[in-house]
């Protein structure tokens, strides 16, 4: 079974610092990698999505792929209330061109003012 | 507006039951995709469909049916086969379903057996 793993949280940042969220995955052949955030209630919306090892910036957040390690993290700087969300991280694990998303529980994010 | 719809928003069954959940989108997408989130975990995929007249199982497909009739709509049915359906599920389409496309989320509907 293929998995992918994130600390549950709650992770709770003061507002204005950077949060750090990690996700590691199994399928070593996995080749696209994305974070969606989820409000309580909702649907789940893309941040940012990567596909190369390194780093990628989208205003606050950036991404960060290590394929070697198996590990994709998302950081969001200056952090605001308007944050607080779980973050799911979702893993490519199809084993054709199909596009097949494998997603991980969640990281419960809490900005505190 | 382009986006995904579904309904009904909140749904109640009855044991024994079968129900249908809409899904419609107006993005011109090939793909669409059944996703059920129960509370703490993630989502997982229970049908997808990577073209009209065409579906696949997901990972937790036994007690649901699905078709694909037209390109816009990807009904799910919860049949009483499925045995604790109460759940959040989620619809969701890509541009052509390929392993780099990003999969957009519809609001959702959630579903309560009584």
């Amino acid at each position: 079974q293929k998995e992918v793993e994130q600390n549950s949280g709650p992770l709770s940042v003061p507002e204005g610092a950077i949060a750090s969220l990690n996700c590691t995955y199994s399928d070593r052949v996995s080749q696209s990698f994305f974070w969606y955030r989820q409000y309580s209630g909702k649907s789940p919306e893309l941040i940012m999505s990567i596909y190369s090892n390194g780093d990628k910036e989208d205003g606050r957040f950036t991404a960060q792929l290590n394929k070697a390690s198996q590990y994709v993290s998302l950081l969001i700087r200056d952090s605001q209330p308007s944050d607080s969300a779980t973050y799911l991280c979702a893993v490519d694990s199809s084993t054709d061109s199909w596009g097949k998303l494998q997603f991980g529980a969640g990281t419960q994010v809490v900005v505190t003012p | 507006d382009g986006g995904i719809t579904q309904s009904p928003k909140y749904l109640f069954r009855k044991e024994g039951q079968n129900v249908t959940l809409s899904c419609e989108q107006n993005l011109n997408h090939d793909a669409m995709y059944w996703y059920r989130q129960d509370p703490g975990q993630g989502l997982r995929l229970i049908y997808y469909s990577q073209i009209v007249n065409d579906f696949q199982k997901g990972d937790i497909a036994e007690g649901y049916s699905v078709s694909r009739e037209k390109k816009e709509s990807f009904p799910l049915t919860v049949t009483s086969a499925q045995k604790n359906p109460t759940a959040f599920y989620l619809c969701a389409s890509s541009f052509q379903g390929s392993s780099t496309d990003t999969q957009y989320f519809g609001p959702g509907t959630r579903l309560t057996v009584l």
